[in-house]
């Protein structure tokens, strides 16, 4: 059974304090992992796919990376309009449209 | 571009009834997926429909159901409501099998009394 775990559950961080959130992933047939956005009440709002091991994609102060188990979401000098949930989710076998989450990290930026 | 629309956007049911919730997809895309989010169990996996084909199903009991129009829009069933089925019910669409995100709607909130 695919599996995604997401680490820590909560992450309190000071306005410019970097950080990363963890997930690791037992997909089978990984076809991408992806990180999502949620702000309370909302949808997923999409940030990133990773499609192989060694991949790296940035946004702002955002940045994925991809190993063969794990992916790491990098915030780079945070500020308080990134407090959110994000989460980690990945496509296997035959389609990109059944995805398996991760119970997510909830973000607070503090000013 | 209009987003995934979901309607309606709160809904409240007694217990033992049963529930349609509809969803319209971007413009152009024919791949729609369901997805329930609660606090203890996160976003799970419901089904997913392309071309009014169900081509992946979550392990959910056989009281969710689901079904794709010709125009791509989507509703999903809940049949004998109960009070673990409420929940953030999410659809997302995305183009045919590109490799490209889903793009996920606001979501119906259903409460179960």
């Amino acid at each position: 059974e695919d599996q995604v775990t997401q680490s820590p559950e909560a992450l309190r961080l000071q306005e410019g304090e970097s950080s990363s959130l963890n997930c690791s992933y037992t997909v089978s047939g990984l076809r991408g992992l992806f990180w999502y956005r949620q702000d309370p009440g909302k949808g997923p709002e999409f940030l990133f796919t990773l499609y192989s091991a060694g991949e790296e994609k940035e946004k702002e102060r955002l940045k994925a990376t991809l190993t063969k188990k794990e992916s790491f979401l990098h915030i780079t000098a945070p500020k308080p309009e990134d407090s959110a949930t994000y989460l980690c989710a990945g496509a296997g076998g035959t389609s990109y449209g059944k995805l398996t989450f991760g119970q997510g990290t909830i973000l607070t930026v503090h000013p | 571009k209009a987003g995934v629309t979901q309607t309606p956007r709160y809904l409240i049911k007694t217990r033992g009834q049963q529930v349609t919730l509809s969803c319209s997809p971007i413009s152009g895309h024919r791949s729609v997926s369901w997805y329930q989010q609660t606090p203890g169990q996160g976003l799970q996996f419901l089904f997913e429909y392309f071309s009014e084909t169900q081509r992946n199903k979550g392990n959910f009991p056989g009281r969710f159901s689901g079904r794709q129009f010709s125009n791509s829009r989507s509703e999903m069933n809940v049949s004998t409501l109960e009070l673990g089925d409420s929940a953030l019910y999410l659809c997302a669409s995305s183009l045919v099998d590109s490799g490209q995100q889903q793009y996920f709607g606001p979501g119906t909130r259903l409460t179960v009394t």
